[in-house]
């Protein structure tokens, strides 16, 4: 247990649906992150919320839709995806200024068929 | 710009010995930080060290040691004795302190696949 926790472990789903990752901490951090992990790629920055508000948004096509209720929780909202957007989606939290780092959820492997 | 380069994609050694992992930064802050994270198989990544860039002095944590070298740029990672459980992928990362504020992110490396075998 790592302090973040994401929900689904793993998830398949077709392209015309609709779901949504969880992410969870109370760490009592104030900042939250989604990135994204290919295979033989880069981690790649998605979206970045600070005390809740958006504060970056890595030019992510409008199918991956997040939303942040609360400095605790972070959702991905996903509908009609394409198989290229399957991954291991991260959600990390970190204190609101980084010289701590991040600390990580174990992800959720997303398939998309 | 920051940027991270992990030069090693993968690297893989025989149950104990020694490894070293590869990290270069770029960036044209003074002030910043460095780290480095491990992702085990079961994927989430794990803090391992984090460094601040007024701080030179070499650390060594059991098995593990980190080597900070401003004039060069690099913070490389050493394994001593390494384990079939050191078999993960190793990211260096780099944070940059702005002057008013932190900045809220981190930029990483591309990761080096260790694998070591029995």
């Amino acid at each position: 247990e790592t302090g973040v926790t994401q929900t689904p472990r793993h998830l398949v789903m077709g392209m015309t649906n609709k779901k949504s990752l969880k992410c969870e901490q109370h760490l009592g951090h104030n900042a939250m992150y989604w990135y994204k992990q290919s295979a033989k790629k880069p981690l790649e920055l998605m979206f970045v919320y600070n005390f809740k508000e958006q504060t970056e948004n890595n030019s992510v096509p409008s199918r991956f839709s997040p939303e942040c209720p609360n400095s605790s929780h972070l959702f991905l909202h996903l509908h009609t995806l394409q198989p290229e957007d399957s991954a291991l989606y991260l959600c990390a939290s970190s204190q609101d200024r980084t010289v701590y780092g991040y600390t990580f959820g174990s992800g959720t492997r997303l398939t998309v068929v | 710009a920051q940027k991270v380069t992990q030069a090693q994609t993968e690297i893989s050694v025989v149950e104990k010995e020694d490894v070293t992992l590869d990290c270069v930064y770029e960036t044209r802050d003074t002030t910043y930080y460095l780290f480095w994270y491990k992702q085990p198989p079961s994927g989430e990544l794990v803090f391992l060290i984090r460094r601040n860039s007024f701080d030179e002095q070499n650390e060594i944590s059991g098995r593990y040691s980190w080597n900070f070298q401003k004039s060069t740029s690099s913070f490389n990672f050493t394994i001593t004795a390494s384990q079939v459980v050191d078999s993960a992928v190793y990211f260096c990362a780099l944070s940059e302190v702005n002057y008013g504020g932190a900045t809220n992110k981190l930029i990483f490396g591309t990761g080096t696949l260790l694998a070591v075998q029995p």
